[in-house]
């Protein structure tokens, strides 16, 4: 079975501050997806990225960066100099990658930016 | 402009009556999916289909219904099995099945 344990129900940061995003998961394949979604107020899920289980280097997209941590099962998520734009809930999520592409998701995590 | 709708944003059930989700996509993606949405929780899968005239059950299909007979359309019908339908309910779509998912803007189901 798989699972996405995302422990920080809510974090809240003023603007500017770096806020970093907990996920780890549980899964028996070699082989996975992790992806993390963004859901903002309007309810819509936005894609950020998805990351194959083989590719362990890490990634920056703006003021996105994951690090991916295949030795402790982690792939968090961190939001440089916050801005109140980015106040939403995050997801993550991991799938398979043979047979069964089902994605399982965490709770998510809440973030609020302050002005 | 290529997405997903749903309509209704907000629907409102009767106690025994089937009422039907509709998700649209212009995509040309093959699979579809629905999640359910409760407060506090993470998105759990109701039913996806890989290709047109098939579906599975995902994680909670039970009290739900779908049909797949156009590449674009994936309806749900939450029926009055569904003894507590209240949430907020997301279609998405991928290319293929391993592809990644987009997502709709959701629907968000009340009863009265």
């Amino acid at each position: 079975a798989q699972k996405v344990t995302q422990a920080q129900t809510e974090i809240s940061v003023v603007e500017k501050e770096d806020v970093t995003l907990d996920c780890v998961y549980e899964t028996r394949d070699t082989t996975y997806y992790l992806f993390w979604y963004k859901q903002p107020p309007s309810g819509e899920l936005v894609f950020l990225i998805r990351r194959n289980s083989f590719d362990e280097q890490n990634e920056i997209s703006g003021r996105y960066s994951w690090n991916f941590q295949k030795s402790t099962s982690s792939f968090n998520f961190t939001i440089t100099a916050s801005q109140v734009v980015d106040s939403a809930v995050y997801f993550c999520a991991l799938s398979r990658t043979l047979n069964d592409y089902k994605l399982s998701f965490g709770a998510g995590t809440t973030v609020t930016v302050r002005a | 402009d290529g997405g997903i709708t749903q309509s209704p944003k907000y629907l409102f059930r009767k106690e025994g009556q089937n009422v039907t989700l509709s998700c649209e996509q212009n995509l040309n993606h093959d699979a579809m999916y629905w999640y359910r949405q409760d407060p506090g929780q993470g998105l759990r899968l109701i039913y996806y289909s890989q290709i047109v005239n098939d579906f599975q059950k995902g994680d909670i299909a039970e009290g739900y219904s779908v049909s797949r007979e156009k590449k674009e359309s994936f309806p749900l019908t939450v029926t009055s099995a569904q003894k507590n339908p209240t949430a907020f309910y997301l279609c998405a779509s991928s290319p293929a099945q391993q592809e990644t998912q987009y997502f709709g803007p959701g629907t968000r189901l009340l009863v009265l």
